[in-house]
């Protein structure tokens, strides 16, 4: 149980789908983050939120959208993804003046 | 351009012996460095890291070493068990706020043989 969950799982959507993932922390943190992580690739920071306020956007697509409603709740929507999009989404959590961030197990991800 | 290097993609290590995985950084910047352990359909763990200032942190049977000069460290698992079979990413991060991104390497695919 890594405190950080994420829904759903597994996600199979066609391009002109709107869809939105979920993550919830429960460890208090007040920084979230969003990976994506592609096959044979590094982990690609997208967005990052601390007190529920975006602080970094890797130069993610527009058809990315993130919403942070509270410290413990991160949404990433998405709409017109393109079948490169197709990877693991993964959340995570840190708490501030720490550097270990805590995983959620991920949203697997298939545009089709 | 990666500043985060785990230069072999996999490791094959028999049950007991010692593990070590490398990983060589770039950026001069970076002054705490972090290993993470991920096996498949779930999230990486966060297994153990390390501070600039030290050279050597130990947990268990969990050893990560930090040659600055180099820009290299290390991660050493003794004695290697089956169930350490996962793909080990090491992480990087620079000194900013306390939210400071974390710069993955591609990660290293540990297989312990029984």
């Amino acid at each position: 149980e890594t405190g950080v969950t994420q829904t759903p799982r597994h996600l199979v959507m066609g391009m002109t789908n709107k869809k939105s993932l979920k993550c919830e922390q429960h460890l208090g943190h007040n920084a979230m983050y969003w990976y994506k992580q592609s096959a044979k690739k590094p982990l690609e920071l997208m967005f990052v939120y601390s007190l529920e306020e975006r602080v970094e956007n890797n130069s993610v697509p527009s058809r990315f959208s993130p919403e942070c409603p509270n410290s413990s709740h991160l949404f990433l929507h998405l709409h017109t993804l393109q079948p490169e999009d197709s990877a693991l989404y993964l959340c995570a959590s840190s708490q501030d003046q720490t550097r270990e961030q805590y995983f959620g197990p991920g949203t697997r991800l298939t545009v089709t | 351009d990666q500043q985060v290097k785990q230069n072999s993609p996999s490791l094959s290590v028999q049950e007991g012996r010692i593990s070590i995985l490398n990983c060589d950084y770039t950026n001069s910047m970076f002054d705490y460095f972090l290993w993470y352990k991920k096996y498949p359909a779930e999230g990486p763990t966060f297994l153990i890291s390390i501070s600039s200032i030290k050279d050597k942190n130990e947990d268990g049977r969990f050893t990560v070493f930090l040659n600055k000069s180099a820009k290299h460290l290390s991660l050493h698992i003794v004695p290697s068990q089956p169930g350490d079979s996962a793909v080990y990413f090491c992480a990087a991060s620079a000194p900013n706020s306390g939210n400071t991104p974390l710069v993955f390497g591609k990660g290293t695919r540990l297989s312990v043989i029984a």
